[in-house]
């Protein structure tokens, strides 16, 4: 069964201040690896799409990575209005009805 | 584009009574299917379909009916509303089944049952 498992659960950083989150999973063959923001009140926002090991993806401020284990979302920078929750999932080959298996999430709060 | 589309966005039911969510999509999207977002549980998947007239069951299906007799429409019928289905349900769509394109979200519908 895929799993996935994002850390920290929070983060908080003065603007400015880089970090990384982190998305750990396990899966049967990987299809993709799909990261998302979320605002209170609102549904997940697409950011980015991985496929293979080695693979980044910029946009503004994010920048995704991915490894045969773990993906990573780098916030350089940043601004409060980066302030979401982060949402990592995966499409595993064998995912009955394309399902995606999310992970709990990290909510990332960036103060001025 | 409106994109993905959910009425009502808050709702409160009794234990036993019965309610629609619905969810449309004008992006002209062959796949859609229903999430459930628990703290602590991640997204789930409810159900799915891959066109019009065809629906399966997702990882949690039970307590839940869909149908879709539109390309636009995928709505989520509780027929007997249980506490355990408060949640904030989520609709999305994509292109296509089985292609890796992103799913697309609505902004969700918030359900409590008393």
């Amino acid at each position: 069964e895929d799993q996935v498992t994002q850390s920290p659960e929070a983060l908080r950083l003065q603007e400015g201040e880089s970090s990384s989150l982190n998305c750990s999973y396990t899966v049967s063959g990987l299809r993709g690896l799909f990261w998302y923001r979320q605002d209170p009140g609102k549904g997940p926002e697409f950011l980015f799409t991985l496929y293979s090991a080695g693979e980044e993806k910029e946009k503004e401020r994010l920048k995704a990575t991915l490894t045969k284990k773990e993906s990573f979302l780098h916030i350089t920078a940043p601004k409060p209005e980066d302030s979401a929750t982060y949402l990592c999932a995966v499409q595993g080959v064998k995912a009955a009805g394309n399902k995606l298996t999310f992970g709990g999430g990290t909510r990332v709060l960036v103060k001025p | 584009n409106a994109g993905v589309t959910q009425t009502p966005k808050f709702q409160v039911l009794k234990t036993g009574q019965s309610m629609t969510l619905q969810c449309a999509q004008d992006m002209n999207h062959e796949y859609m299917s229903w999430y459930r977002q628990d703290p602590g549980m991640g997204l789930r998947l409810i159900h799915y379909s891959v066109g019009a007239g065809i629906t399966d069951q997702g990882e949690v299906p039970n307590g839940y009916n869909v149908s879709r007799s539109t390309t636009e429409d995928f709505p989520l019928r509780l027929l007997s509303a249980a506490p355990s289905q408060t949640s904030v349900y989520f609709c999305a769509s994509k292109h296509r089944f089985g292609y890796n394109s992103p799913l697309h979200f609505g902004n969700g519908t918030r359900l409590t049952v008393t």
